[in-house]
């Protein structure tokens, strides 16, 4: 298994562009979310879904779109890119009730 | 709201030296607590979990953390630490009936030698 994998693992964004980062596992697991993490401030959760078909807002979705068309895929969707987003973006995915999440290597992102 | 609160931001020890990290949590009636460690450049990496029985929970890498009710906590704790353990951790937990984790903000553990 490969478990979670995201891509790309750096991104350098211009102010009010657009980009998709991807976000797959492959151990059939109905709960996947999104977070971000900056310095200081843990880990925030942007998106989640329990569920192809299901997503609601975590802690800080705005800017932020997200899809779930296939249990194995949930890509996190910047609209218009800006300074603020810079961060680092993780992916987990967990089975519901499971509450063990597992966490992919983590895109880094930059927004000029 | 849930909330969690990691005491301290870092913690710098002597390799071989015990460790805590303090974790306390807003008292719920139902919460699942977990401890994940972050090596440099990586993602998260569960160490262990809490969601009922024994109070005292031992997890990977000869860390373990004990279950406090009453001081609504949830410390971290190893006896003897290396200098591989430099890393961030966190303390999160769960409401239960819901999937949503939420994170304290770190601790950075440096373990100098």
């Amino acid at each position: 298994n490969a478990g979670v994998t995201q891509t790309p693992k750096f991104q350098v964004l211009k102010t009010g562009q657009s980009m998709t980062l991807q976000c797959a596992q492959d151990m059939n697991h109905e709960y996947m979310s999104w977070y971000r993490q900056d310095p200081g401030m843990g880990l925030r959760l942007i998106h989640y879904s329990v569920g192809a078909g299901i997503t609601d807002q975590g802690e800080v979705p705005n800017g932020y779109n997200v899809s779930r068309s296939t249990t194995e895929d949930f890509p996190l969707r910047l609209l218009s890119a800006a300074p603020s987003q810079t961060s680092v973006y993780f992916c987990a995915s967990s089975q519901l009730d499971g509450y063990e999440q597992y966490f992919g290597p983590g895109t880094r992102l930059t927004v000029t | 709201a849930q909330s969690v609160t990691q005491l301290d931001s870092q913690v710098p020890v002597f390799e071989e030296a015990p460790v805590e990290l303090r974790c306390n949590y807003s008292s719920s009636v139902s919460v699942y607590l977990f401890w994940y460690v972050q090596y440099p450049n990586q993602g998260l990496q569960l160490l262990l979990k809490y969601l009922s029985g024994s109070t005292l929970v031992k997890g990977i890498n000869g860390f373990e953390a004990e279950f406090n009710k009453s001081q609504t906590s949830f410390h971290l704790r190893k006896p003897s630490v290396h200098i591989s353990d430099t890393a961030e951790y966190f303390c999160a937990r769960i409401q239960g009936g819901s999937e949503k984790l939420v994170f304290g903000k770190g601790t950075k553990l440096t373990v100098n030698p």
